[in-house]
């Protein structure tokens, strides 16, 4: 089925609380960095992005904080909702005008 | 909202035969991209074209696999003659500038 293979981390949230999903980089001389959502057959779709002179930043409902000492990033979603249930991939761009992705979280909101 | 379209969204072919996927990006944008996702894994990339012409591709790339512009709009990506590993969700992606990248909904390849 379509979970053969699947061994993603996931984080169980109930509706309302907040989310927050950590990605750990690999390349220092990345600068800048993409939060993506992939809904279940879909492809993915942009949510935040932040560039390396820039430690936070601010969407609706989604925050994105940069660690670069420790090649850290988070997204931190507001008041999770059923329709955030997806799974999350950071990315980071060397500058080479090609995105890394990391392997990704998946969340799972419950009602 | 302007949005990357992909055609087929799912193909099956058998082992050796050729398959082309098309995209249309965002009529606007000038940097035009493909990745593939193996079924549970990440996204990968796999290469960039800018200006008429491959400005990166990763090591997946290899050459078996070729992309093109033949028109104004559409972007392709052929696989010459396709491995059992070449099963996978492949993804066409567009931006305006090296930065925000727009992805299209993926053409699912099966090889038997």
């Amino acid at each position: 089925g379509e979970s053969v293979g699947l061994h993603l981390p996931t984080l169980s949230v109930q509706e309302g609380d907040n989310s927050i999903i950590n990605c750990a980089y690999s390349n220092s001389a990345s600068d800048y960095f993409i939060w993506y959502k992939q809904e279940s057959g879909k492809g993915p779709q942009f949510i935040i992005d932040i560039r390396s002179n820039m430690d936070k930043r601010q969407g609706q409902r989604v925050t994105v904080l940069l660690n670069k000492t420790v090649k850290h990033l988070s997204l931190q979603i507001a008041a999770t909702q059923p329709g955030d249930s997806a799974v999350y991939f950071c990315a980071e761009n060397d500058g080479n005008n090609r995105l890394a992705f990391g392997k990704g979280n998946q969340v799972v909101v419950i009602p | 909202e302007p949005e990357v379209t992909q055609t087929p969204s799912h193909q099956v072919t058998q082992m050796g035969q050729e398959v082309i996927l098309r995209c249309v990006p965002i009529s606007n944008h000038l940097y035009f991209y493909w990745y593939r996702q193996i079924l549970g894994q990440k996204v990968e990339f796999l290469v960039s074209f800018y200006n008429n012409e491959i400005s990166e591709k990763s090591e997946i790339f290899d050459d078996q696999f070729s992309v093109e512009r033949p028109d104004g709009s559409n972007f392709t990506l052929k696989i010459r003659s396709t491995k059992l590993e070449d099963s996978a969700m492949y993804f066409c992606a567009s931006s305006e500038a090296a930065g925000e990248l727009f992805f299209g909904e993926g053409s699912r390849l099966t090889v038997l």
